[in-house]
């Protein structure tokens, strides 16, 4: 089965502090790509970031970085410095290549910073 | 360049009318997809274009749900006969269409809130 898993449904995070978002995935593809995007209470998707399942380095775009450990399954997202526009719902996601359609999504975190 | 754009970003229709819903890609992206989020909840995946051809029509949620794609570019989702179940975000995304270094990631539109009384 095909399947993204985010196990915290909220976090409080003071702000300035770093917070890690925990993200692990199932798939049986060799070949995937993971994502992050942030949805704030506008609605709107917003892609953060991207890791190819062999790209030995990991993303990172400004204050955003992803701790990709492949053997563990696992993509975490490294916010640093947060911000109070942080603030917002975060996705996990996954395109297993295989399918030319499909991306996976997770349930979701809710990240709440406080001032 | 300009974003992914979506048509109107609210809507309030009557239970049992038809209503459309436009989406206007990224220029050159060949793929579109359309979702639906209901409230406080993820993403449900309706439909994949692929140029105009829908290969992935298989979340549809009933035959009142129709598609399509002219030229490449502009989709239009339909609802007929709406009920009040069909209320929730409809949300349109566009990609390159190809698989690898990150060329299949899939740009939001804002979204249109639909509301069936």
């Amino acid at each position: 089965a095909q399947k993204i898993t985010q196990t915290q449904p909220g976090m409080f995070v003071q702000e300035k502090e770093a917070v890690t978002l925990d993200c692990t995935y199932d798939t049986s593809d060799q070949s995937y790509g993971l994502f992050w995007y942030k949805q704030p209470s506008s609605g709107e998707m917003i892609f953060l970031i991207y890791q190819g399942s062999y790209d030995e380095q990991n993303a990172t775009e400004g204050r955003y970085s992803l701790n990709f450990q492949k053997a563990r399954k696992s993509a975490n997202l490294v916010i640093s410095a947060s911000q109070l526009g942080d603030s917002a719902m975060y996705f996990c996601a996954m395109t297993p290549y295989s399918s030319a359609s499909k991306i996976i999504f997770g349930s979701g975190t809710r990240l709440s910073i406080r001032p | 360049g300009a974003g992914v754009s979506q048509s109107p970003s609210n809507k309030v229709t009557e239970k049992g009318k038809d209503v459309e819903l436009r989406c206007d890609p990224i220029s050159g992206h060949t793929a579109l997809y359309w979702y639906r989020q209901s409230l406080g909840q993820g993403l449900e995946f309706l439909i994949y274009f692929q140029g105009n051809s829908a290969p992935d029509k298989s979340g549809l949620p009933s035959d009142r749900f129709s598609a399509e794609r002219t030229g490449g570019s502009v989709s239009t989702l339909t609802i007929q006969r709406t009920q009040q179940e069909d209320s929730a975000v409809y949300l349109c995304a566009s990609s390159l269409g190809w698989r690898g270094q990150g060329q299949e990631t899939q740009y939001f539109g804002p979204g249109t809130r639909l509301l069936v009384l």
